[in-house]
């Protein structure tokens, strides 16, 4: 199983939009509404930010919004702040027998 | 409020085992497979093993496979890495996290804050 494809590095200024991509294949991002996205900070743990490709889980700002289209599923964070300065990750579920594959991973500059 | 907190992470040399201990509490810990995700210095998450719920069902990645052994006990809320043949390129921070929607999980909504597994003569 081959690892999502995302940009290695994006940014933005305070205030501004970003968007992250990450691409699969019709067999994990494109086959199933199962994507995830993480958000890491140096040193701790990731944390959940999106699951099932557009939810958010309690306690993640609003800003933060997830959607797919075809084989490629999109983070998106509005109103950009500087601690939204992270990595993120994105994650696809891939079938009843294939675990799941994550992205490579994308650094977020806030500017 | 749930929390997982490994432990067993250290310095080990080439060829050498260390068993990783993750303990779980503030949810139904047997109601869940549990999952293990490792971070080599500097590098994205990788996927290492899962349990199922009942400890009945196993993976490994292939990276891992014949080296590594995952188990749980339930009536201690912890999981467990049996590391084994351990090389350089295992040498990673070690997540224990809570999936959902089965042994395949469709996400990870708890992660443990990591244990570093160094492997070097």
């Amino acid at each position: 199983q081959s690892a999502l494809t995302q940009p290695r590095s994006v940014s933005g200024s305070p205030g501004q939009s970003v968007t992250i991509s990450c691409t699969g294949t019709s067999s994990d991002v494109g086959g199933y509404n199962y994507v995830s996205w993480y958000q890491q900070h140096p040193g701790k743990a990731p944390k959940l930010m999106i699951y099932d490709v557009s939810k958010r889980p309690s306690g993640v700002p609003d800003r933060f919004s997830g959607s797919k289209s075809g084989n490629t599923a999109s983070l998106t964070i509005s109103g950009l702040q500087a601690e939204d300065e992270a990595d993120y990750y994105c994650c696809s579920y891939a079938g009843s027998y294939t675990f799941g594959v994550f992205g490579g991973g994308t650094k977020l500059t806030v500017l | 409020e749930v929390q997982l907190v490994e432990s067993g992470g250290g310095l080990v040399q080439p060829g050498g085992s260390l068993r990783l201990s993750c303990a779980a509490s503030g949810f139904t810990f047997s109601s869940y497979a549990m999952h293990w995700v490792r971070q080599a210095p500097g590098k994205g998450l990788e996927y290492v093993s899962a349990i199922s719920s009942n400890g009945g069902s196993t993976y490994y990645a292939n990276s891992v496979k014949g080296r590594f052994t995952i188990s749980r006990d339930n009536s201690k809320n912890t999981l467990y890495l049996q590391m084994g043949s351990l090389r350089a390129e295992d040498m990673a921070v070690y997540y224990c996290a809570r999936g959902i929607g089965g042994m395949v999980a469709r996400y990870f909504d708890y992660w443990g804050q990591g244990t570093l597994v160094t492997v070097s003569s």
